[in-house]
């Protein structure tokens, strides 16, 4: 079955504008995660969706903004852009998001910002 | 505060030996570990996780330990293959409770394996 799917895959924004990514999950997976790479920080949790509704936030101020759609899709929106949101954006999904947690990864969008 | 931490950026070894990664966390909440390989331009590939009440999980060439005394958990390879070259994530999640808390993900072990 297709994997999860991350569009668009490269992007670059200057500071101060928005910016919206998307991910597709696999079929029949009903979370989606979003998570943040940074070469200081690592992999950090952003938020996670189910059933269209948000579950779990983590520690990110509130320009950062997601939805989920009733087709399980999801999208990520970032305002007011700062140079330090340059990152990889990865998008996981789960069937349930459950404890068993074995989460299928999108190949991220590849933020810059100038 | 690092919850998850992987004190080896990185780690080179011997096509045929035994690969060793390290994972040490601090959340004493934490009850399921999971280590994922990310290539280069991928996401990171679930490989094997290990719930608390376990010590030991192994599938193929891949064992993970988990000493819930220490708060550490360990990643064996055995034998290291070419195609293990890849950075390494340890990642913990409390989700016992019930609901998605996300995953915590230490700093990656970027593994080579030597031919």
């Amino acid at each position: 079955k297709a994997g999860v799917t991350q569009t668009p895959r490269y992007l670059i924004k200057t500071r101060g504008q928005q910016v919206t990514l998307s991910c597709s999950p696999i079929s029949g997976h009903r979370s989606v995660s979003w998570y943040q790479q940074t070469p200081g920080q690592g992999l950090q949790f952003l938020f996670e969706y189910f059933s269209e509704t948000q579950r779990n936030k983590g520690n990110f101020p509130g320009r950062f903004s997601g939805r989920q759609f009733s087709n399980s899709r999801s999208e990520m929106n970032v305002s007011t852009l700062e140079l330090g949101d340059s990152a990889l954006y990865l998008c996981a999904s789960s069937r349930t998001g459950g404890p068993s947690y074995e989460q299928y990864f999108g190949p991220g969008t590849r933020l810059t910002v100038t | 505060d690092q919850q998850v931490k992987q004190n080896s950026p990185s780690l080179s070894v011997q096509e045929g030996r035994i690969s060793i990664l390290n994972c040490d966390y601090t959340n004493s909440m934490f009850d399921y570990f999971l280590w994922y390989k990310k290539y280069p331009a991928e996401g990171p590939t679930f490989l094997i996780s290990i719930s608390s009440i376990k010590d030991k999980n192994e599938d193929g060439r891949f064992t993970v330990f988990l000493n819930k005394s220490a708060k550490h958990l360990s990643l064996h390879i055995v034998p290291s293959q070419p195609g293990d070259s890849a950075v390494y994530f340890c990642a913990a999640s409390a989700g016992e409770g019930g609901g998605a808390d996300g995953l915590t993900f230490g700093k990656g072990t970027h593994l080579i394996i030597q031919p």
